[in-house]
């Protein structure tokens, strides 16, 4: 069964300090990963998916399938970075097509 | 464009009593998923629809959930009869098509007493 690991529940920075927001993944193929953001009080959204290569808000996330990980990476964190961060995998397994997501680990930058 | 719209936005009842959610999403999107999310959880699927096809629906409590899409476009995901363990967010989404950007809807927070 694929599945998605968030090993971290909760990570706190200081503000210009390098982030690192680990997931590592289970999938027997080529899976579609995503990380979604969820501000304070606002809707899950889209923040970089690995197909697109973009780099969002200065995140970026690399596909290593020999450690089957996506880890998502910025350099220098800013405040408004605070947010619940979700990876998210894709892609179909057993004639089924179940998006899954981690536990999401909660980012807190401070100042 | 408002992005995909969830109603009611909170909901408490009281266990045994039916509830229904409804999502309407993004105009063209065929691909629509409703999510369960507990408390330090991330969103599980329930079941998707591609246009009015239920598809992916090995995760919804049939003995107690229902959901329709009739005519492909808005959904609902009905509970009858709730239970505590219910209480939680209701998540829809919508894609373009599966395994594309899901865009979220803001949720509906179901509180079972």
């Amino acid at each position: 069964a694929q599945r998605v690991t968030q090993p971290e529940k909760l990570l706190s920075v200081f503000k210009g300090a390098p982030v690192e927001l680990k997931c590592n993944y289970s999938y027997s193929g080529s899976p579609e990963l995503f990380w979604y953001v969820q501000y304070s009080r606002q809707r899950l959204q889209l923040l970089l998916r690995h197909i697109s290569r973009e780099s969002i808000k200065g995140f970026t996330a690399d596909l290593n399938k020999g450690e089957t990980s996506f880890h998502l990476k910025k350099p220098f964190a800013q405040e408004e970075d605070s947010a619940m961060y979700y990876c998210a995998l894709s892609g179909p397994s057993g004639g089924s097509y179940i998006p899954t997501f981690g536990r999401g680990t909660s980012l807190i930058v401070h100042p | 464009e408002a992005g995909v719209v969830q109603s009611p936005r909170y909901k408490i009842i009281e266990k045994k009593q039916p509830v229904a959610f409804w999502c309407n999403p993004i105009s063209g999107h065929n691909t629509l998923y409703w999510y369960l999310q507990n408390l330090g959880q991330g969103p599980e699927l329930l079941i998707r629809y591609e246009n009015e096809e239920a598809v992916d629906d090995s995760q919804l409590p049939k003995d107690r959930f229902s959901a329709e899409r009739l005519k492909g476009v808005d959904s609902t995901l009905k509970i009858q009869p709730a239970e505590l363990g219910d209480s939680a967010v209701y998540l829809c989404a919508s894609s373009l098509s599966v395994g594309e950007t899901q865009y979220f809807g803001p949720g509906t927070r179901l509180l079972v007493l």
